[in-house]
């Protein structure tokens, strides 16, 4: 089964407010995770990521948290624009797994209206 | 991302054909991967290669062969195409022990049809 989902598979905001996307995983091994952008027509580019010995890490107008504890890692986008409308994909990694590559999440389609 | 392109980036076949779907980089990275997507499941795993002499099977690798042919190309075989291989497919490379761990940069897709 998936490894690593989302809660909800759409997520609509207002130009200007604060995007929440959020992710569960299940992999209690997993160390390192990513968030990553999908826009149409386009593969998926990365926009931050964090290390298991970190609870928050920020980027410009993005912000990534993880819980350990319930094993949910977050994206907070700052100030929503237009441009920020894509599909947002989380994805883990398990270091001590020699060999794995990443588990991504099913995504979430981030809809920004003016 | 220009480094990393893929060929065909559209292609439409019919049932029971052989496909080869081609992945470059210029990256110099070590490790590539080969992803479908496919709607509300996001990208799942098909094969990846640590180097040049290592294949490994990902989550839904029936189906599908790869090759890596040198450092720069790793490419994707359909050998009998089937309609529920209609998809879109990813290409990724990723550095080993590079700064941003495992993280992973995508080529364009491949939007692959069969009838």
């Amino acid at each position: 089964g998936e490894s690593v989902g989302l809660h909800l598979p759409t997520l609509s905001v207002q130009e200007g407010d604060n995007s929440i996307i959020n992710c569960a995983y299940s992999n209690s091994a997993s160390d390192y995770f990513i968030w990553y952008k999908q826009e149409s027509g386009k593969g998926p580019q990365f926009i931050i990521d964090i290390r298991s010995n970190m609870d928050k890490r920020q980027g410009q107008r993005v912000t990534v948290l993880l819980n350990k504890t319930v094993k949910h890692l977050s994206l907070q986008i700052a100030a929503t624009q237009p441009g920020d409308s894509a599909v947002y994909f989380c994805a883990e990694n398990a270091s001590n797994q020699a060999g794995t590559a990443l588990i991504f999440g099913k995504g979430t389609t981030l809809s920004v209206s003016s | 991302d220009a480094d990393v392109t893929q060929t065909p980036r559209n292609r439409i076949t019919k049932t029971g054909k052989r496909i080869m779907l081609e992945c470059s980089q210029t990256k110099g990275h070590d490790r590539m991967y080969w992803y479908r997507q496919d709607p509300g499941l996001g990208l799942r795993l098909i094969y990846y290669s640590f180097d040049v002499k290592d294949i490994n099977k990902g989550e839904i690798s029936d189906g599908y062969s790869v090759s890596r042919q040198a450092q720069a190309k790793f490419s994707l075989s359909l050998e009998s195409a089937i309609p529920n291989q209609t998809a879109l497919y990813f290409c990724a490379t990723s550095e080993t022990g590079g700064r941003t761990y495992n993280e992973q940069f995508f080529g364009p897709g491949t939007r692959l049809t069969v009838l």
